[in-house]
């Protein structure tokens, strides 16, 4: 069983619509969760951390759910440059183990 | 600052050649990692180091090595490269021991290409 698996997508969605992905993780001593953002053909980028209570940032919502061992990601109001892939990312253990899911793809239409 | 600095972008190389992929950080980040994206595999953490004179493998080693003579700079060696070894292959550098709070700055890549 993979570490982390996320929703395989892909999702297309209008501009201006709400969209949500969700990542499950099979460790439960995973001790720190993030979403990563990669554009085609670039580095993934630190999208945000996701704390236990939940946390937003803009129109960005994470939220864990450490009982179901799985952590979402809300986009609201999407827009043109939403478009990319969307990575989980969960640290296991002592910390020097990142395991990263295999991404979800997003794609906004105008 | 120019973050995590990768070379070279782009690499063909013919099997059982060797060569070393840089990677250079100036944010004094004493973690630093390697890993290798596939299609459908996602990141693979293939060597990773917590501090200079420090280096451990991580899920794909087979063919890699690495050192961490210093904290700024993190080579990967491919010993003999194998048409297997084709791939994006980033480097990562954290905040912190574990970097299990503060995530990773990835570099921008290196397209490599064994034939």
């Amino acid at each position: 069983r993979k570490e982390v698996e996320q929703d395989p997508g892909p999702f297309n969605v209008p501009e201006g619509a709400t969209v949500a992905f969700n990542c499950t993780y099979s460790n439960s001593a995973s001790q720190s969760f993030f979403w990563y953002r990669q554009d085609c053909r670039k580095e993934p980028k630190l999208l945000m951390s996701v704390y236990s209570s939940g946390n937003e940032d803009g129109r960005f919502t994470a939220q864990l759910n450490r009982a179901s061992q799985y952590i979402s990601l809300l986009i609201r109001d999407s827009k043109l440059s939403d478009s990319a892939t969307y990575l989980c990312v969960v640290n296991v253990g002592t910390g020097n183990q990142f395991y990263f899911g295999t991404g979800t793809s997003l794609t906004v239409i105008p | 600052n120019a973050g995590v600095t990768q070379t070279p972008k782009f690499q063909v190389l013919k099997t059982g050649q060797s060569m070393t992929l840089q990677c250079a950080q100036d944010m004094n980040h004493e973690y630093m990692s390697w890993y290798r994206q596939d299609p459908g595999m996602g990141l693979r953490l293939i060597h990773y180091s917590v501090g200079a004179g420090i280096t451990d493998q991580g899920e794909v080693p087979n063919g890699y090595n690495v050192s961490r003579s210093t904290t700024e700079d993190f080579p990967l060696r491919l010993l003999s490269a194998a048409p297997s070894q084709t791939s994006v292959y980033f480097c990562a550098s954290s905040n912190g021991r574990t970097g299990g709070y503060y995530g990773y700055t990835f570099g921008s890549g290196t397209r490599l290409t064994v034939v």
